[in-house]
């Protein structure tokens, strides 16, 4: 089983749509991050959590929100999508000051 | 300026062939240095922590220069299957208060060819 799992792996949603992506962990890091990559801008950070209930913002968090309930489970929402927010997003965990762990991504297609 | 930055690339070179990436960061301060592997349309996976001693894994090879803000990958015996895009990651100190975060450059492409 993966360490970090995100669902739905892909979703094609129309503009205007709620859409909530989930992240699960089992590695038991505290730290948990959302990330969007687009062809040549590489991965940018939209929110990020150190603990549950802490949430603090990236570098392009508008669009966006983000729920921490349980040390586990990261979730992304987008309240209204639009067509570019069309990308590859990325969960990841980590420990303290140690590296990433990636889940194998949600390709969203916003039409 | 962006605050950690590679060369895009793509770098194309012939199977057996040395190839050197680097990746630059603005902030002196940064913490930990990672380089990443990411293949077509997956997950990023961590290829090898930096340090400012150096340290090597087989063909692989990474190195910390604090004094020039940058960190560099080299590639010995270049393989058909080490084509992919590699990511540099850096953990920087927050602009205004808060926390160090790992912070992407956008990636350089390697194209190994027969």
């Amino acid at each position: 089983d993966a360490d970090v799992t995100q669902t739905p792996r892909n979703r094609i949603t129309k503009t205007g749509k709620r859409i909530m992506l989930e992240c699960s962990q089992t590695k038991g890091h505290d730290r948990m991050y959302w990330y969007r990559q687009d062809p040549g801008l590489g991965l940018r950070l939209i929110y990020y959590s150190f603990d549950v209930k802490d949430i603090n913002k990236g570098e392009i968090s508008d669009g966006y929100s983000v729920s921490r309930q349980a040390q586990a489970k990261f979730s992304l929402s987008l309240e209204s999508a639009i067509p570019n927010q069309t990308a590859l997003y990325f969960c990841a965990t980590s420990a303290t000051g140690s590296y990433l762990h990636f889940g194998n991504g949600t390709r969203l297609t916003v039409t | 300026r962006k605050e950690v930055e590679q060369d895009p690339g793509p770098f194309n070179v012939p199977e057996g062939a040395t190839v050197a990436f680097n990746c630059t960061y603005s902030n002196s301060a940064s913490q930990s240095f990672f380089w990443y592997r990411q293949d077509c349309r997956k997950e990023p996976k961590l290829l090898m922590s930096v340090y400012s001693s150096g340290n090597e894994d087989g063909r692989f090879t990474a190195q910390l220069n604090r004094a020039s803000q940058y960190i560099s990958l080299l590639i010995r015996d270049s393989k058909l299957s080490d084509s992919a895009t590699y990511l540099c990651v850096v953990i920087l100190p927050p602009n205004r208060g808060g926390s160090y975060i790992p912070t992407f450059g956008r990636g350089t492409s390697l194209i190994v060819h027969p």
